[in-house]
């Protein structure tokens, strides 16, 4: 009955290649992030999707795609994948309002070989 | 930026002492979020107390705010090894749902 899950836990991959990660609430939440924790713990927003549609898109390499097919899932896919694109990427989710806690998935550690 | 900034990047205590940490932040905002995230596990959230209130208490935990200061501070009382782990305040950028995290203290608590 976990709330936030995504997939995989780990993912080790060499440059240049395209990965997905995968995000699932069961939370009826109607709003999803993308986060990205770096080695020094800094988390900072990607995505955030509301609905299916995009409501705030911060100035992540296009290189990253978020795609929602409804409003539980909320998949991240990273084409030509770059060194720096190693670090913890967390799926979390809430209700539409800036006061709602927000739920965490337990993170994908991407490692660039 | 609306980034809040924690104070201090890493605090260790024994068990049984109370550990501060403090948040300090940039704009006005309508509330204040803290949330403790153990080694390699998500983020989860802790308590929210909004512009209108001074204090807080959940547990162990209290939280103040002060808006004339913009700053908020997160105590933790009779403190546990389980304790141990990085507590983040967030703030949530105006108009929307989403938050901007600080960079985080990292608390160790020793048997």
């Amino acid at each position: 009955d976990t709330a936030v899950s995504q997939t995989p836990k780990y993912l080790v991959t060499q440059m240049g290649n395209d990965k997905s990660i995968k995000c699932e609430q069961n939370l009826g939440h109607d709003t999803m992030y993308w986060y990205k924790q770096d080695s020094k713990k800094f988390l900072k927003i990607m995505f955030s999707y509301n609905n299916k549609e995009l409501i705030i898109n911060e100035t992540v390499p296009n290189r990253f795609s978020p795609k929602s097919p409804d409003k539980a899932h909320l998949n991240l896919h990273i084409n030509s994948l770059e060194l720096g694109d190693s670090a913890v990427y967390f799926c979390a989710s809430s209700l539409d309002r800036e006061d709602q806690p927000q739920h965490f998935g337990d993170g994908t550690r991407l490692s660039i070989l | 930026s609306q980034q809040g900034e924690e104070d201090p990047q890493a605090l260790s205590i024994q068990e049984g002492e109370n550990a501060t940490m403090n948040c300090s932040y940039k704009t006005s905002i309508n509330n204040l979020q803290w949330y403790r995230q153990n080694s390699g596990r998500g983020l989860v959230h802790l308590i929210l107390i909004r512009s209108n209130e001074r204090e807080k208490h959940s547990g162990r935990l209290r939280v103040t705010l002060d808006t004339s200061k913009k700053s908020s501070s997160l105590l933790i009382t009779a403190s546990r090894a389980a304790d141990t782990a990085s507590y983040f305040c967030a703030i949530p950028n105006s108009g929307y749902s989403t938050l901007t995290f600080g960079k985080g203290t990292m608390l160790l608590v020793s048997p």
